[in-house]
């Protein structure tokens, strides 16, 4: 199975807005209700930041927000802070009753 | 306090067997999935499959299936990831983590990691 497709790199100002997209197929984003979110520091654990397409866990910030739409889920990160960059991973339930990563987006903070 | 403790960094050679443990506490260990992730130098997270500790029913990812082993002891409440014949391309990092409920993208408790080095 292949990884869902997430861009590269994303890059943002502190303050601004920025979204990332994770495009997957209908046998696995666009078929279920199960699209989490990773946050991934530089030599840590990964955070789940968003589970369930739109839910946000305790204790996490609600500067990150999340929504899906076909076959794509998106994360968007409002009022962008230093402590944001980091590397951001999507991940969804598939038909295969596998489970999915993204490729993974690399997020600067100008 | 729901932890996942990882065993040690390990260096191996190739041909080598391992078996790296992921010990839970801070809740019923048996009835929550426990998953596994690789993530090789540099690179993204993979999911490897899971394991059900209450009957060890376990799901691998088709790119892990046939080259790992996962399993369970409920009395001591750890899971265990093994290999028979280690590649250099098992070199990574191995995570386990539970998901909050049965939902295995939900992954909101992670070990520390363990670091696999197979060198010659």
């Amino acid at each position: 199975q292949s990884a869902l497709t997430q861009s590269a790199s994303v890059s943002g100002s502190p303050g601004q807005s920025i979204t990332i997209s994770c495009t997957g197929i209908s046998s696995d984003v666009g078929g279920y209700n199960y699209v989490s979110w990773f946050q991934q520091h530089p030599g840590k654990v990964p955070k789940l930041i968003m589970y369930d397409v739109l839910n946000r866990p305790s204790g996490v910030s609600t500067r990150f927000s999340a929504s899906k739409s076909g076959n794509t889920a998106s994360l968007t990160i409002s009022g962008l802070q230093a402590e944001d960059e980091a590397d951001y991973y999507c991940s969804t339930y598939t038909s295969s009753r596998t489970v999915v990563f993204g490729g993974g987006t690399k997020l600067t903070v100008l | 306090e729901v932890q996942l403790v990882q065993s040690g960094a390990e260096v191996k050679k190739p041909g080598e067997s391992l078996k790296i443990s992921c010990k839970a506490s801070g809740y019923n260990f048996a009835i929550y999935w426990i998953v596994w992730v690789r993530q090789m130098p540099g690179k993204g997270l993979e999911w490897m499959g899971s394991i059900y500790p209450a009957d060890s029913h376990s799901t691998y990812s088709p790119s892990f299936q046939g080259q790992v082993t996962f399993s369970a002891d409920k009395s001591i409440s750890t899971a265990y990831l093994q290999w028979s014949g280690l590649k250099a391309s098992d070199s990574a990092m191995y995570y386990c983590a539970r998901p909050t409920n049965g939902v295995w993208t939900d992954l909101d408790y992670w070990g520390q990691g363990t670091l696999v080095t197979v060198s010659s």
